[in-house]
């Protein structure tokens, strides 16, 4: 498969595992926060999302928290399966006329049966 | 599937050349943006589009242009290339600034 980061944070679990990717921010003005997943030669995939009036949503096997004061996002995976192997990216809506969606650098998600 | 169709999918070309990349959002998404993944950069949002109309700008180079169509479908165009440019370009839709994008599986551009 095609790679799309050769120097990412690399998180390796077992499977049924609970993982744990966690994201800074820069930008204190950031309204909504996103979670994408990226498999190999495919293109990033919306897994869940979070506004900034909210410090925790969860959704099916996934939970985004997020704490504005120290600007942290987290995804909590639970019973981690091989499927979710991949790159996980965290995005923020800056505010700046026109709202544009801005990446971080990712991490990649190893889960070994 | 997210709706979002790019093609192609894969892109050969020389140094100095032209190509074009295209892109059909999803159905009732007015809005397209285009993004550059390189192996040492990460996502890097380049243009964004809405309704035909240019909205925003990132980190596009002045070699690369983009348009947004009356049927909504996107172009973007870039020449004089160089080996540099040799990355994966993904297009993505969205329906308002504040809802999820919903990105193609991407054209891989190779520059010799």
């Amino acid at each position: 498969g095609e790679s799309v980061g050769l120097h990412l944070p690399t998180l390796s679990v077992q499977e049924g595992d609970n993982s744990i990717i966690n994201c800074a921010y820069s930008n204190s003005a950031s309204d909504y926060f996103i979670w994408y997943k990226q498999e190999s030669g495919k293109g990033p995939q919306f897994i869940i999302d979070i506004r900034s009036n909210m410090d925790k949503r969860q959704g099916q096997r996934v939970t985004v928290l997020l704490n504005k004061t120290v600007k942290h996002l987290s995804l909590q995976i639970a019973a981690t399966q091989p499927g979710d192997s991949a790159v996980y990216f965290c995005a923020e809506i800056r505010n700046s006329g026109y709202s544009t969606l801005t990446f971080g650098k990712g991490t990649m998600l190893l889960v070994s049966p | 599937d997210s709706g979002v169709t790019q093609t192609p999918k894969h892109l050969i070309t020389a140094t100095g050349q032209r190509v074009t990349l295209r892109c059909s959002p999803r159905s009732g998404d007015l809005s397209v943006y285009w993004y550059q993944q390189s192996l040492d950069q990460g996502l890097q949002f380049l243009i964004q589009y809405y309704n035909g109309e240019e909205r925003a700008k990132g980190n596009i180079l002045e070699r690369f242009s983009a348009q947004q169509f009356p049927d909504l479908h996107s172009e973007l165009n870039l020449s004089s290339l160089e080996l540099g440019d040799s990355a994966l370009y993904f297009c993505a839709s969205g329906t308002n600034p504040n809802s999820p994008l919903h990105f193609g599986n991407g054209t891989r551009l190779t520059v010799t």
